[in-house]
């Protein structure tokens, strides 16, 4: 079985851009929630997605969103970038819900200049 | 919210010793609590979790043990290899709905040969 795929995995933007990031998740696997780890914070809880709908959102303002489509995969994207979204974005799937194993991607790195 | 302390954030053991990280949460409705192991330039990955119904589980040299009452969780392995040399996150559900994962953040664990 495929594992969870993530694209790109590195970009570049300059502040004030936008970005969207792409995850694939398991076949099967219909939760997808989405992280953001820096050096500083650690692993910060974005959002989850279950069935198309968010079911749960993190501290993060506004510019953060997501979406997913009816085949689970799911899309986040960061509007008018700034420095301190400079990180790595990964995304993670399960079965149902969070408290079952979630399967981590290779993450997309985001560098924003 | 929830609020996950990870210590300490550095070890470093001599190869063949034990490694002990330890957690403590915050939100008395947590109930399950996976650690994962990401090593330099990798995804986090499962290694062990336990369910709040369980006060102990073991694979292999891996343990982790669980106390509700004190709301702390601890990460055990024993014989370490060089190959265990990671940083170790240890998370906890949070939220009403417990759709979220509050990370606690990670211990660089070396096994020194």
């Amino acid at each position: 079985k495929a594992g969870v795929t993530q694209t790109p995995r590195y970009l570049i933007k300059t502040r004030g851009q936008q970005v969207t990031l792409s995850c694939s998740p398991i076949s099967g696997h219909r939760s997808v929630s989405w992280y953001q780890q820096t050096p500083g914070q650690g692993l910060q809880f974005l959002f989850e997605y279950f069935s198309e709908t968010q079911r749960n959102k993190g501290n993060f303002p506004g510019r953060f969103s997501g979406r997913q489509f009816s085949n689970s995969r799911s899309e986040m994207n960061v509007s008018t970038l700034e420095l301190g979204d400079s990180a790595l974005y990964l995304c993670a799937s399960s079965l149902m819900a969070v408290q079952e194993t979630q399967y981590f991607g290779p993450g997309t790195r985001l560098l924003v200049l | 919210g929830e609020n996950v302390e990870q210590h300490p954030s550095t070890l470093s053991v001599q190869e063949g010793d034990s490694a002990v990280i330890k957690c403590t949460y915050s939100d008395s409705a947590s109930n399950y609590f996976p650690w994962y192991k990401q090593e330099l330039g990798k995804r986090p990955q499962l290694i062990i979790d336990i369910r709040s119904n369980v006060g102990e589980k073991k694979d292999q040299r891996i343990a982790v043990t669980l106390n509700k009452t004190a709301k702390h969780f601890s990460l055990h392995i024993t014989e370490t290899q060089p190959e265990d040399s990671a940083v170790y996150f240890c998370a906890a559900t949070s939220g009403g709905s417990a759709r979220q994962l509050t990370f606690g953040s990670g211990t660089q664990l070396t096994v020194l040969p």
